[in-house]
């Protein structure tokens, strides 16, 4: 199972907004909506930021969205804050029990 | 509150065995399904395994089949990974996470525990 393409950096000033690709095949990402989206600080475990394509858990800023058209999921942090400064990680359900994660980007906040 | 804390790294020749070990805490344990996540240095997350909440059913990424081994003991509300022979490039941190099928993702993370493999 091959990872899912991110691109390995994005950046935006504060108030601005950034988004973060993350593309697949009809295997995973576009054929279920199952992607969710994961930040990353330094040295810190993952933290789930989006679930089944758009859905905010509590506690998650409305400043975070999630979409998908076709195999390409995108999160969308709108409002940047110095402390969305991290790495981002979408995965998928890749289909019989096994799961995909994507390559990452980093986020900077300028 | 909701936890997970691994334990069981270390720094371990190649070809020799680890096992890591996952506590679980203030959840339901035994209705969940687990999983076992690493990360190389410097690289991103990688899946490796997924149990059933009952251990009946095991799923693994193709690049350990055969070498690593997941389990779970719901009375001790723990979570496992047996790793075999293992090489240089399993050096990475391990995460054991919480799937949510509510939500069909990783909801619940620990805090990762450091495998060094290295002659």
């Amino acid at each position: 199972q091959s990872a899912l393409t991110q691109p390995p950096s994005a950046s935006g000033s504060p108030g601005q907004s950034v988004t973060i690709s993350c593309t697949g095949t009809s295997s995973d990402v576009g054929g279920y909506n199952y992607v969710s989206w994961y930040q990353q600080h330094p040295g810190k475990a993952p933290k789930l930021m989006i679930y089944e394509v758009s859905k905010r858990p509590s506690g998650v800023p409305d400043r975070f969205s999630g979409s998908k058209s076709g195999n390409t999921a995108s999160l969308t942090v709108s409002g940047l804050q110095a402390e969305d400064e991290a790495d981002y990680y979408c995965s998928s359900y890749a289909g019989r029990n096994s799961y995909v994660f994507g390559t990452g980007t980093k986020v900077t906040v300028l | 509150q909701v936890q997970l804390v691994e334990s069981g790294g270390g720094v371990v020749r190649p070809g020799r065995s680890l096992r890591l070990s996952c506590a679980a805490s203030e959840f339901t344990f035994n209705t969940y399904a687990m999983h076992w996540v690493r990360q190389a240095p410097g690289k991103g997350l990688d899946w490796l395994a997924l149990i059933s909440y009952d251990g009946t059913n095991k799923y693994y990424a193709d690049s350990v089949k055969g070498r690593f081994t997941i389990s779970r003991d719901n009375s001790k509300n723990t979570l496992y990974l047996q790793m075999n022979s293992l090489r240089a490039e399993d050096t990475a941190a391990y995460y054991c996470t919480k799937y949510n099928y509510g939500f069909h993702a990783f909801d619940i993370w620990g805090q990762g525990t450091m495998v060094t493999v290295s002659s």
